[in-house]
């Protein structure tokens, strides 16, 4: 069965740290990958997403992420962060097998906790 | 433009009744997904409709859950009867049908408490 490892449950970083939170997932085939992020008291939403071309793709409030295929692993970075990153962080699959209907994969989240 | 909106925010009801949420996706999405998440773990998927049509339902954890579209606009998925374990954030999602196009816009989720 498919499934999306990330790899920090709960991370905490001063402001001007930088942040790299793992992503893995199981599937042989072709893949969508994307990042969410739930702030507090708000709904999910789209971070940044990877269809084709370039690996290493960016995302809304200095965030990129880099899908590298031969490790499955799709890891989310920013260089420096700030206390209003704090938030929790999804990363997400989605399988391009026949028959796709877009569903999501997810994985069980990272809260980041960045310290002022 | 409106985002996707769901009703109601927060239940709380006791085993064995019954409760049924809604979602609203973004108007002229196609395809609507349900996905929930229980405390403490991933957020999974439970079914996905496009327009009216169940596309996939795997995710539906037993038959007393049942999710309807009619008219292929808003969702409802009703519980009945609810038991303790049912108890999380079930969460709304719609995308536009585009072809390789699987962006999910998400609702901010009704929390489900059964007690």
């Amino acid at each position: 069965a498919q499934s999306v490892s990330q790899h920090n449950h709960h991370v905490i970083l001063s402001e001007a740290a930088s942040l790299e939170l793992g992503c893995n997932y199981s599937y042989g085939g072709t893949v969508n990958l994307f990042w969410y992020v739930q702030y507090p008291g708000q709904h999910l939403q789209l971070l940044l997403k990877y269809f084709s071309g370039d690996p290493l793709v960016k995302g809304i409030k200095g965030f990129e992420a880099e899908f590298i295929k031969s490790k499955f692993s799709f890891n989310l970075r920013k260089p420096s962060v700030q206390w209003s990153d704090t938030a929790e962080y999804f990363c997400a699959v989605n399988a391009q097998s026949s028959g796709n209907t877009g569903k999501l994969i997810f994985g069980q989240g990272t809260t980041l906790q960045v310290k002022p | 433009e409106a985002g996707v909106t769901q009703f109601p925010s927060h239940s709380v009801i006791e085993k064995g009744q019954t409760v049924t949420l809604r979602c609203d996706p973004i108007s002229g999405h196609d395809n609507l997904y349900w996905y929930r998440r229980v405390m403490g773990k991933e957020i999974k998927f439970l079914l996905h409709f496009v327009k009216e049509s169940k596309q996939d339902e795997s995710g539906m954890p037993n038959n007393r859950f049942l999710a309807e579209r009619t008219g292929g606009t808003y969702s409802t998925l009703k519980v009945q009867p609810a038991e303790l374990e049912d108890s999380g954030v079930y969460f709304c999602a719609s995308s536009p049908l585009a072809g390789g196009s699987y962006e999910q816009y998400f609702g901010p989720g009704t929390r489900l408490t059964v007690t």
